[in-house]
């Protein structure tokens, strides 16, 4: 089953735990990205990455990292959480061709709680 | 500077009649548009996309206009069922000059319909 997986699906942890949100997809897709979804204000891109080792910031990048090694995964990494960073995450997906942000596929969410 | 925006924060109709969901947007370089449904607890999946050389696309019960002019498109459902329930983002990136890698959302409509 084509999916994307996100592990894990809740986090409760506290201010400054560096922390890990793990991105898998079994479909070969080139784009991948990380959006985070607060009340509010809708869907916001965190990074993109457009194949193994090319990754760039989105619209909100600051307290994130990413990392690309390879094609299947694109892990989030936050190296010291605060409770500005309490949100819901989601992982997409997708061919690049004809356009990395046609139809992207979206993982289950993670829902991150920062104390 | 939100340069999507979806004003209308929910909508409500029968089941049967049609739901017009809209979206605007300011960024004149924006030039495909797509439509996401989101159930809760789940992750976004897409609906409908239009380039910005058409004025409209349909896809069954779904439709997208689009009115370059007037920065303005709009999601139409007929009939609409009680599963359309759901939010809907509205969302834009800008396909040619290789920026079609990031993709910017509106705030969302929460659409609910009434048996």
């Amino acid at each position: 089953e084509a999916q994307v997986t996100q592990n894990p699906r809740y986090l409760i942890t506290v201010t400054g735990k560096k922390l890990t949100v793990t991105c898998s997809q079994n479909m070969n897709h080139e784009y991948m990205s990380w959006y985070r979804q607060d009340p509010g204000l809708g869907l916001r891109q965190i990074y993109y990455s457009m194949n193994v080792e090319v990754t760039d910031k989105g619209d909100v990048p600051e307290g994130y990292k990413v990392s690309r090694k390879e094609k299947r995964n694109f892990p989030l990494i936050l190296e010291s959480p605060s409770p500005n960073q309490t949100s819901l995450y989601f992982c997409a997906s997708s061919f690049i061709a004809p356009r990395a942000t046609d139809t992207q596929y979206f993982g289950p969410g993670t829902r991150l709680t920062v104390l | 500077d939100q340069q999507v925006k979806q004003n209308s924060p929910s909508l409500s109709v029968q089941e049967g009649r049609i739901s017009i969901l809209n979206c605007d947007y300011t960024n004149s370089m924006f030039d495909y548009f797509l439509w996401y449904k989101k159930y809760p607890a789940e992750g976004p999946t897409f609906l409908i996309s239009i380039s910005s050389i058409k004025d409209k696309n349909e896809d069954g019960r779904f439709t997208v206009f689009l009115n370059k002019s007037a920065k303005h498109l709009s999601l139409h459902i007929v009939p609409s069922q009680p599963g359309d329930s759901a939010v809907y983002f509205c969302a834009a990136t800008r396909n040619s000059g290789g920026s079609n890698y990031k993709l910017t959302f509106g705030k969302g409509t929460l659409l609910t319909v009434n048996p």
